[in-house]
């Protein structure tokens, strides 16, 4: 089955720098690819995602990339602020009924002010 | 991710008790699905249900169970709970059910505890 791999597991930057967080699936046939932050207590709250006609999607200060052929797929933050502190969740999925999302373990962001 | 409901918030069962849990999808949503959310882990996924049909399982025991109803709305179900069971258990809905063309929000979670 798909397997999500996902790193680094503990990020730290300074407000107002770059956040990159990189994923890796197993499984080619895997189509969409939806990115999740989690704060602490909270639901997790879909950010951005990714289907695989597309190799990049941007929204503001987030941005989404994917390799298809390396099958990796990685989350951009620019201009990070303190309320992006949270744990981030990437995930994969084929897509069909049934083909359920596997998640990585995920990354928690701290933003220092 | 407005509008998925799920009931109650927080629960404390102990070994070998039966629990149920409750969940609304957002109104207009036909797909229900329940994943386990162990602390410190991404939420692992346990039943997807469209049209009242079960479409995935994950893999879990047969202790899990769940179903959906006609107003789309869903229970899932653990039996003879264990202690490993202590979880946030996570709804999620979307419209169809389908990854590809629409999009799965989260309900805010059950707390289990199991002592």
């Amino acid at each position: 089955g798909e397997n999500v791999e996902q790193h680094p597991s503990t990020l730290s930057v300074q407000e107002g720098d770059s956040a990159v967080i990189k994923c890796t699936y197993s499984d080619s046939a895997s189509n969409y690819f939806p990115w999740y932050k989690q704060e602490l207590g909270k639901r997790p709250q879909l950010i951005i995602d990714i289907r695989s006609n597309v190799g990049e999607k941007k929204d503001q200060r987030i941005a989404v990339t994917l390799n298809k052929t390396a099958k990796h797929f990685s989350l951009h933050i620019t201009e990070t602020q303190p309320e992006d502190s949270a744990v981030y969740f990437c995930a994969a999925s084929k897509g069909n009924y049934g083909q359920n999302f596997v998640f990585g373990p995920g990354t928690r962001l701290s933003v220092l002010p | 991710d407005a509008g998925v409901t799920q009931s109650p918030t927080h629960l404390i069962k102990t070994r070998g008790q039966h629990v149920t849990l409750r969940c609304s999808p957002i109104s207009g949503h036909k797909s229900v699905s329940w994943y386990q959310q162990v602390l410190g882990q991404g939420p692992q996924f346990i039943f997807q249900y469209y049209e009242k049909e079960e479409r995935g399982r994950g893999n879990f025991p047969d202790r899990f169970s769940a179903r959906q109803f006609p107003n789309y709305s869903s229970e899932l179900n653990v039996n003879a709970l264990l202690l490993g069971d202590s979880a946030l258990y996570l709804c999620a809905s979307s419209l169809s059910g389908l990854p590809v063309t629409d999009t799965q929000y989260f309900g805010p979670g059950t707390r289990l505890t199991v002592l």
